[in-house]
């Protein structure tokens, strides 16, 4: 099946431990994203990353980072310095060469800070 | 950024009845997408539209890029409808901006 995997789906943090947060796709699309969805909120923009080992910060980057290895993986880690990290966690590609230009999505990681 | 504007905000239906959803956005752009996130946080790509209007079963979209909006229409609503939808504009080379979504309930 071809699409965007994430994992965890749930996932607990005590406060001041890192987490990461995994996202694989298998679409060959070159640009990935993360979002972060807070109750009641529309999505905001993390971090992108157009083509591997290039990433840009998007909107709300503090406490977070990400690495672009390989072209179907992009693990976003949620770190100490991330005040409120509670949220849920979107990830989508999108395959820039396509003139659909349409963007898919993952299916979330809920992470919760304990 | 863009700045996207989703009205209204929540929305009450019978089953069977039509709706209109609006997008407003600041600046031109080349993309814009509707999506539905059902109730486990799944969202669904329902049209790529940055101009002109499409039809996919009982769901329509229309974009008038001169005038920076779009307009997602639902008719005969079904209780499979209900969840948030979202309007997401950009341009070539970035990331996509979200409104806030319009939060539809279909009732029986």
């Amino acid at each position: 099946d071809g699409g965007i995997t994430q994992s965890p789906k749930y996932l607990f943090r005590k406060e001041g431990q890192n987490v990461t947060l995994s996202c694989e796709q298998n679409l060959n699309h070159d640009a990935m994203y993360w979002y972060r969805q807070d109750p009641g909120q529309g999505l905001r923009l993390i971090y992108y990353s157009q083509i591997v080992n290039d990433f840009q910060k998007g909107d709300i980057a503090e406490g977070y980072s990400v690495s672009r290895e390989k072209k179907e993986s992009f693990p976003l880690t949620v770190t100490s310095a991330q005040k409120n990290p509670t949220a849920f966690y979107l990830c989508a590609s999108r395959d820039q060469a396509s003139s659909g230009n349409t963007i898919y999505f993952g299916e979330g990681s809920w992470l919760t800070v304990v | 950024g863009i700045q996207v504007e989703q009205s209204p905000p929540d929305l009450i239906l019978q089953e069977g009845a039509n709706s209109t959803l609006r997008c407003n956005f600041s600046d031109s752009v080349n993309n814009l997408q509707w999506f539905h996130q059902n109730p486990w946080g799944q969202l669904i790509n329902l049209f790529y539209i940055p101009s002109g209007t499409k039809q996919n079963g009982r769901l329509s979209a229309t974009t008038v890029a001169t005038e920076r909006y779009s307009l997602l229409y639902i008719s005969s609503s079904q209780t499979t409808d209900s969840g948030v939808y979202f309007c997401a504009v950009g341009n070539s080379g970035y990331a996509l901006n979200f409104g806030k979504g319009t939060s539809l309930l279909v009732t029986p």
